[in-house]
């Protein structure tokens, strides 16, 4: 099992549209996580981050957190072309004392 | 957040030399980190680099592949030692600026490296 797993991609959406990527681990004891996007030839951006259970929001960005179902999405508003991108969540587990990332899931928004 | 910045920003190497890519941060930071990506993958921990002691290795990265120096609290190098094609990858380094494990990870704009 890998320790964070995002739902498959490629992702689709049109211009306007609500975009949902989805993230579990399996760390339970773990306490930080994140969002990064990452454009194509470049390194990655933080988007955001959140550490405690339920909607952290910011601008068209919400992150959710579930601790119990080991659970965070981000939920993007309004998508634009310009958010089509790669989104990478990571996880900062405390066993290992590192940022693990998943494989990421790759989102276009139509015009 | 941080400003950092990598050299080089992309070499092409030939096989079985070894580069070493920088990395300089606009403040003092505790906390380097440095990652490899992959073609089409996400991104693996090399190493934890805090200044003052030895660099903490992952499973799977040795030290005699990736030395990494860390001379003060703004630098920090990689060396990619006797290099194949098969570390042909992107190389990131990250920052936490708090010193608090788990903080979040501000990254360099990478290089990209191509070993022929």
């Amino acid at each position: 099992q890998k320790e964070v797993e995002q739902n498959s991609g490629p992702l689709s959406v049109p211009e306007g549209a609500i975009a949902s990527l989805n993230c579990t681990y399996s760390d339970r004891g773990s306490q930080s996580f994140f969002w990064y996007r990452q454009y194509s030839g470049k390194s990655p951006e933080l988007i955001m981050f959140i550490y405690s259970n339920g909607d952290k929001e910011d601008g068209r960005f919400t992150a959710q957190l579930n601790k119990a179902s080991q659970y965070v999405s981000l939920l993007i508003r309004d998508s634009q072309p310009s958010d089509s991108a790669t989104y990478l969540c990571a996880v900062w587990e405390t066993s290992g004392s590192r940022l693990t990332f998943g494989e990421g899931t790759q989102l276009t928004v139509n015009p | 957040s941080a400003v950092i910045s990598q050299k080089p920003s992309r070499d092409i190497c030939q096989r079985g030399t070894s580069l070493t890519i920088q990395c300089q941060v606009d403040s003092q930071v505790t906390m380097m980190f440095w990652y490899r990506q992959q073609p089409g993958q996400s991104l693996t921990l090399i190493a934890t680099a805090n200044q003052g002691s030895e660099a903490t290795y992952e499973s799977g990265f040795v030290i005699d592949k990736f030395p990494i120096s860390r001379p003060n609290l703004t630098f920090s190098t990689l060396t990619v030692s006797n290099m194949s094609p098969e570390d042909s990858s992107i190389y990131l380094c990250s920052v936490e600026r708090s010193g608090r494990a788990g903080d979040t990870q501000y990254f360099g704009p990478g290089t990209r490296l191509t070993v022929l």
